[in-house]
């Protein structure tokens, strides 16, 4: 089965700053995917970014960035030049290539102070 | 494109009652699935269908737990018997088969189901 792990169930950061999220997870398959999800307060879960296994570049979204580490199962979400808006929960996610559930991490709060 | 739409928002029930929840999915979405999440935790898998066939269902879901999705469209989730185990957060999520939608599932706001 697979796992998810998110060491840090919260932080904090200042606007403008940058941060980073970690994610680690475990399985034996060799195609997959991984995603960042991020949850507002009281508001519905929405995708952040989005890594293929198979892909060696990783993937970028505006301000968010992964630095996706295979061989460590290593999968941080980078969040630069913090915005007030980015104060959420936010769940590293797991899907096997064979199989479309998904399996989540749980959580990191995040905090942008101004 | 509406999103994914969950009803109700919130429901409180006593310990032992019957609860349904309702689930539209982003209309054309092939795949619809259903997670609980408890407080403190993140989102886990209960079960999922491709069109109107329940393809998997976690050991979570226990047999007081029963979902449909007739046609193929919206779906519902019932919890028979209620316990105060069952209270969590309960998210619709649907996807579209295919390259293209790179396997992206989109979540509704979810029920917040709370047993007394």
């Amino acid at each position: 089965a697979q796992t998810v792990t998110q060491s840090q169930p919260e932080m904090s950061v200042q606007e403008a700053e940058t941060v980073t999220l970690s994610c680690t997870y475990d399985t034996s398959e060799s195609n997959y995917y991984l995603f960042w999800y991020k949850q507002p307060p009281s508001r519905q879960m929405i995708l952040v970014i989005r890594q293929e296994a198979y892909k060696q570049q990783n993937a970028t979204e505006n301000r968010f960035s992964v630095n996706f580490q295979k061989a460590a199962k290593s999968f941080s979400l980078k969040i630069s030049d913090s915005q007030l808006g980015d104060t959420a929960m936010y769940f590293c996610a797991f899907m096997g290539g064979s199989n479309y559930k998904l399996t989540f991490g749980k959580g990191t709060l995040l905090t942008v102070n101004p | 494109d509406t999103g994914v739409s969950q009803n109700p928002r919130h429901k409180i029930t006593k310990r032992g009652q019957n609860v349904t929840f309702r689930c539209d999915p982003i209309s054309e979405h092939n795949r619809l699935y259903w997670y609980r999440q408890t407080l403190g935790q993140g989102p886990e898998f209960l079960t999922y269908f491709q069109n109107e066939a329940q393809l998997e269902k976690s050991r979570l879901l226990s047999d007081r737990f029963s979902a449909e999705r007739p046609k193929g469209s919206f779906s519902t989730l019932e919890i028979q018997r209620t316990e105060q185990g069952d209270s969590a957060m309960y998210l619709c999520a649907s996807s579209l088969d295919g390259t293209k939608a790179k396997n992206i599932q989109y979540f509704g706001a979810g029920t917040r189901l709370s047993v007394l």
